[in-house]
């Protein structure tokens, strides 16, 4: 079965601070996999896309990570802010034509002063 | 390009009322997709269109369901006979299909959604 599971399941750190999620999946065949920022009551907001070859992608203090062998991802986060308060989803696109999606629960991080 | 719109955002309903949804797409985005998401969870797949075609349709999405794309643009969702189960947060997304037309770009662009509350 097709499953994406994110950990922890929610966050609470200072602003300031540094923060790792992490996402591991068991989908195939496996076409890409994404991190969104979702905040409360607002749709999904894509941070990064990495494909099979892509070990790193950054977008601002957003890094993920991609290892395709162990079928794991990370999303760091530098340098928080009280705006980086929200869900944070790892996606993963699966089949041939990329076009099945399988969500995360998402891990909740609230910032805090 | 002004994103993704859901119309309306907000709707209460009475048990047994229909309702519709409405999504435009990012202008040129040949996939759409719908969703529906519950507090604390993430999304759940609906359905599927590639241009008009429905592709995919979740077993989720009952014969009380029914999404239209009829001009490949737009897509209508609506709900008939809602019952309180309903109440979810429905999203709509769009992308653009790999090499379509010589782009590359497979970005799925969310919505804001529409929240819709049954009584």
């Amino acid at each position: 079965k097709n499953q994406v599971e994110q950990s922890p399941q929610s966050l609470i750190i200072l602003e300031g601070k540094n923060c790792t999620l992490q996402c591991n999946y068991t989908v195939s065949p496996f076409s890409n996999l994404r991190w969104y920022k979702q905040d409360t009551g607002r749709g999904p907001v894509s941070l990064t896309i990495m494909t099979f070859s892509e070990n790193t992608k950054s977008n601002g203090r957003y890094t993920a990570t991609l290892d395709a062998d162990t079928k794991q991802s990370s999303l760091h986060i530098t340098a928080s802010q009280l705006s980086d308060s929200a869900s944070y989803i790892c996606v993963v696109t699966w089949g041939g034509g990329g076009n099945k999606l399988t969500f995360g629960t998402g891990t909740q991080l609230k910032v805090e002063l | 390009d002004t994103g993704v719109s859901q119309d309306p955002r907000h709707k209460i309903t009475k048990r047994g009322q229909n309702v519709t949804f409405r999504c435009d797409p990012i202008s040129e985005h040949n996939r759409l997709y719908w969703y529906r998401q519950t507090l604390g969870q993430g999304p759940e797949f609906l359905t599927y269109f590639q241009n008009e075609a429905q592709l995919e349709k979740s077993r989720l999405l009952s014969d009380r369901f029914s999404a239209e794309r009829p001009k490949g643009s737009f897509s209508t969702l609506e709900i008939q006979r809602t019952e309180q189960g309903d109440s979810a947060m429905y999203l709509c997304a769009s992308s653009l299909a790999r090499l379509h037309r010589g782009k590359r770009g497979n970005t799925i662009y969310f919505g804001e959604g529409s929240w819709l509350t049954v009584v």
